[in-house]
């Protein structure tokens, strides 16, 4: 079965930082290209950021281009997110998802921007 | 970037038919094969219902049917159900981004 756990969320100041992880499992991490997607209160879904599977190619969102930084840890089966210069519209569930046309999703970690 | 064109909301009564539509550019929806639709009940991970316009992962009801002409997708859910009533997101590949969402529907059963 596959299984994304997102960890990391929580309350942090605006210009502060956080560093989100999603740990998969039940498939061949290293084989699957990931994506951040977020979603703010009473807002729809954003995405965010991809990675492919070797971790080479990257793209960011306009919305959060210099200040976050995706990654991936293939012998651990794990997937980061490294949030800089947080501001309150970052505000957001970050989901943790599967593969270029997502397949599967995590369940998400809260994260809120404020003072 | 621009996010993908849904009504805000759409309803209809137990056993009947409603669509939602996905609108796009050339350059996402109406350039590749690569629609999705996603189903969202809050507090839970999202649930892919239909990937490349038209076909359905396995395990979601045939109930659920996708179809796409020009710039514009669609998701048609046949006999409704009140387990149907959620949110509804489109997604596709766009040529300068891997993925962009539609804004969402939500769905009421009556």
């Amino acid at each position: 079965e596959v299984q994304l756990v997102e960890s990391g969320g929580g309350l942090v100041q605006p210009g502060g930082s956080l560093r989100l992880s999603c740990a998969a499992s039940g498939f061949t991490f290293s084989n699957y290209e990931m994506n951040w997607v977020r979603q703010a209160p009473g807002k729809g879904l954003e995405w965010v950021s991809y990675i492919s599977s070797s971790g080479s190619t990257i793209y960011y969102a306009d919305s959060v281009k210099g200040r976050f930084t995706i990654s991936r840890d293939n012998a651990k089966n794990s997937l980061y997110l490294q949030m800089n210069s947080l501001r309150a519209e970052d505000t957001a569930v970050y989901y943790c998802a599967r593969d270029l046309g997502i397949d599967y999703w995590g369940q998400g970690t809260l994260v809120t921007v404020s003072s | 970037q621009s996010a993908l064109t849904q009504p805000a909301s759409v309803s209809g009564s137990p056993g009947q038919s409603i669509t939602i539509s996905c609108t796009g550019t050339s350059s996402d929806v109406g350039g590749y094969n690569y629609v999705s639709w996603y189903q969202h009940h809050p507090g839970k991970a999202p649930k892919l219902m239909i990937y490349e316009v038209s076909n359905r992962p396995s395990g979601v009801s045939n109930r659920f049917s996708g179809s796409k002409s020009g710039n514009t997708a669609s998701l048609t859910i046949s006999g409704l159900q009140a387990e149907d009533e959620a949110d509804y997101y489109c997604s596709s590949y766009t040529s300068s981004s891997p993925v962009v969402f539609g804004g969402g529907t939500k769905l009421t059963v009556l």
